[in-house]
Formats: C-alpha cells, structure tokens, sequence
C-alpha cells in the first residue's frame, strides 16, 4: 500500500536561513512526487514534482527537493526562505505501477518563517 | 475561467439535511478528483473520476456520499442527511492524466 509520512508537524526557521521540509514515502512500484503548499482558505497549489530523470528538482518560488530512492525520502528545500513562505506543505504520492490514480498526501507541515 | 471552480465557497446547514457541492474542473482535463480535509489535518481521497471510465469511490466514507461528473465536465459531490462529523473543507481537483493537480479554494462545509 502506498504511504506518505511528513514527520513534523511544524518547522520554524529564520528569515535567510536555508529551510527543510521532510517526507518520506513507501510504494510497491516507481513514485511520483509531488509538493503542494496551501495558504489560509485556499486550494493547494503544486509547487514541484518528480517523475524520473534528475534526482534534484527545482520549482516555483525558489523551491527545490531531492529524491533519494535508497531512503524513499523526497525532501523540499529552499536555500534563504522568506516570510511570505510561511504555509502548510504538503508530499504527495503515487505509484505509477499500481495501476491506481489514487495520490495519497501526508499530514501536512507547517512552516513558520520568523522575520 | 482559468482554474478549478467550487461552489458555494462557505455552506451552513442543519444537521440531517442533503447538500450538494460543485466544482467546475479546468476545460480539457480528464481527471478529477474530491478530497475532504478536516480542520487542521490533511486530505483524505473521497472519488475519483477518469474521462469515461468508472469511478473510484473506495474513498467515500459512507452511502451518504455520492458523486456524479458528466464526461469530462462539472462533478457534484452530494451529502445526505449530514452529520456534524461531515464538517470539513472538500476540496476538488483536475489534471491531465499523470499531471500534477490543480485545486479549487474548497467548499467549507459546517454542519449545525
């Protein structure tokens, strides 16, 4: 069965300094990747995904995040973050060999980025 | 209009009555999926449909939850005397196949 883990809840970090967001997951097959934020009373937006090809991945608003296949962990990173990336963040999977379109999310991460 | 379309945006209701919920997906794409997300907490799959193939409803919690889409245009997600468990945020989604998601802002369902 496929899973997505985000093990905390919330990360606080300071204006400037670099930020990461952790996730895991577990699928029978190949995955494919995927981070979303969500601000205050809005939908999720996608912010990058993984497919294949190159390991590291770069996406809107300076975001960026590394597949690890050896440690299924798919982590979102920005080198100086900014208060205005203060957000809920959640991985997203789904494995492409399952036959199944389901996309399972994590629990979400909130980011809090102190000025 | 150019994104994922819910309506109504904010919906009050009494316990025990039917609600129906909408959402417009992007023209052209063939996915769509329904997500609820309680307060405070992630999203948990509810339906998904593909172009014209069937459904899969096996995230739908319970016989009051129904869903229907016609081709590949709006989707209506249908409550049935709700309960005040059934407060939530459901969200929709649309995608060409194997694309990433695009989400509406969410109808925010309380129930009284």
């Amino acid at each position: 069965a496929q899973s997505v883990a985000q093990p905390e809840d919330q990360v606080n970090v300071a204006e400037g300094n670099p930020l990461t967001v952790k996730c895991t997951y577990s699928v029978s097959g190949n995955p494919y990747l995927f981070w979303y934020v969500q601000y205050p009373n809005r939908g999720l937006q996608f912010l990058l995904k993984y497919i294949t090809g190159d390991n590291l991945v770069k996406g809107s608003y300076g975001f960026e995040a590394e597949f690890n296949k050896s440690q299924t962990s798919f982590h979102l990173k920005k080198p100086s973050a900014l208060v205005s990336d203060s957000a809920l963040y959640f991985c997203a999977v789904r494995d492409i060999g399952s036959g199944t379109y389901k996309y399972i999310f994590g629990t979400g991460t909130r980011l809090k980025v102190l000025a | 209009g150019a994104g994922v379309s819910q309506s109504p945006s904010n919906k009050v209701t009494e316990k025990g009555k039917d609600v129906e919920l909408r959402c417009d997906p992007i023209s052209g794409h063939t996915a769509l999926y329904w997500y609820r997300q309680r307060l405070g907490q992630g999203l948990e799959f509810l339906i998904y449909f593909q172009g014209n193939s069937a459904p899969d409803k096996s995230g739908l919690p319970s016989d009051r939850f129904s869903a229907e889409r016609t081709g590949e245009s709006v989707s209506t997600l249908t409550i049935q005397r709700t309960q005040q468990e059934d407060s939530a945020v459901y969200l929709c989604a649309s995608s060409l196949e194997r694309q990433p998601q695009h989400f509406g802002d969410g109808t925010r369902l309380s129930i009284l």
